[in-house]
């Protein structure tokens, strides 16, 4: 299967700061990104998906001010978490997906402890 | 809508038993089905997929069939290891009218747990 890497793995941060988590999918061009956060113990919930070079399409009751998503390239998408707060602590994964593709392929995720 | 429903967990089993996992799903057009497995700390792996109704997916001993009479897609192993300890999440990609987009709707997940 293709590889997507993501990158930080773990993340500690500061209350009212910004984090940045990266997603890039390392052996083919991923036309469309997913960005999940899990919740401990809980199941994926889809936060928002970006296609390259157009805005992201947020899930309701995902605040798209707050969690900040680039597709800049067809191999790398963004998620910021911006002015974080300890309720963002959370596990989140993306993947990534083209064309033609029957799955998408997932990113190893970013655990994210804000204190 | 489209949901995904998984048996609720924890499963306890010992090693070289049979394991079932029920999955049923919801939806419309024409998903594909998977079965993704989680160890504990790390991200999702896909384990096996089925794209069509009657298709069965394989992979390291477990196995799935697209039930589409039944809207199933039950996971099996016909003896577990521990190894094979972690927590399994069935989910469907979501059809847009002409294909699949590579949307996924989640289970709440299973957790196994296999003793020696």
């Amino acid at each position: 299967g293709a590889v997507v890497s993501q990158h930080p793995s773990r993340v500690i941060c500061k209350s009212g700061t910004s984090v940045k988590i990266e997603c890039r999918s390392l052996d083919f061009q991923a036309t469309t990104m997913f960005w999940y956060r899990q919740f401990p113990k809980q199941s994926l919930m889809l936060m928002a998906t970006s296609n390259e070079g157009s805005k992201a399409t947020y899930e309701q009751g995902v605040e798209k001010d707050k969690f900040l998503i680039n597709h800049a390239s067809l191999t790398l998408s963004t998620l910021t978490v911006t002015s974080a707060h300890p309720e963002d602590s959370s596990f989140y994964i993306c993947s990534a997906s083209r064309t033609g593709l029957t799955e998408a392929f997932f990113g190893q995720g970013t655990r994210l402890t804000v204190v | 809508g489209n949901s995904v429903t998984q048996m609720e967990g924890p499963v306890t089993l010992s090693e070289e038993a049979f394991l079932t996992i029920n999955c049923t799903y919801t939806a419309t057009g024409y998903p594909s089905l998977f079965w993704y497995v989680q160890y504990p700390g790390e991200g999702l792996q896909l384990l096996l997929k089925a794209t069509k109704a009657d298709d069965k997916g394989s992979n390291k001993g477990f196995e799935a069939t697209y039930r589409k009479e039944t809207t199933s897609f039950h996971l099996e192993k016909g003896s577990v290891q521990v190894s094979d300890s972690a927590v399994y999440f069935c989910a469907l990609s979501l059809w847009d009218g002409s294909s699949n987009t590579g949307k996924l709707i989640f289970g709440q997940g299973t957790t196994l747990q296999v003793k020696p």
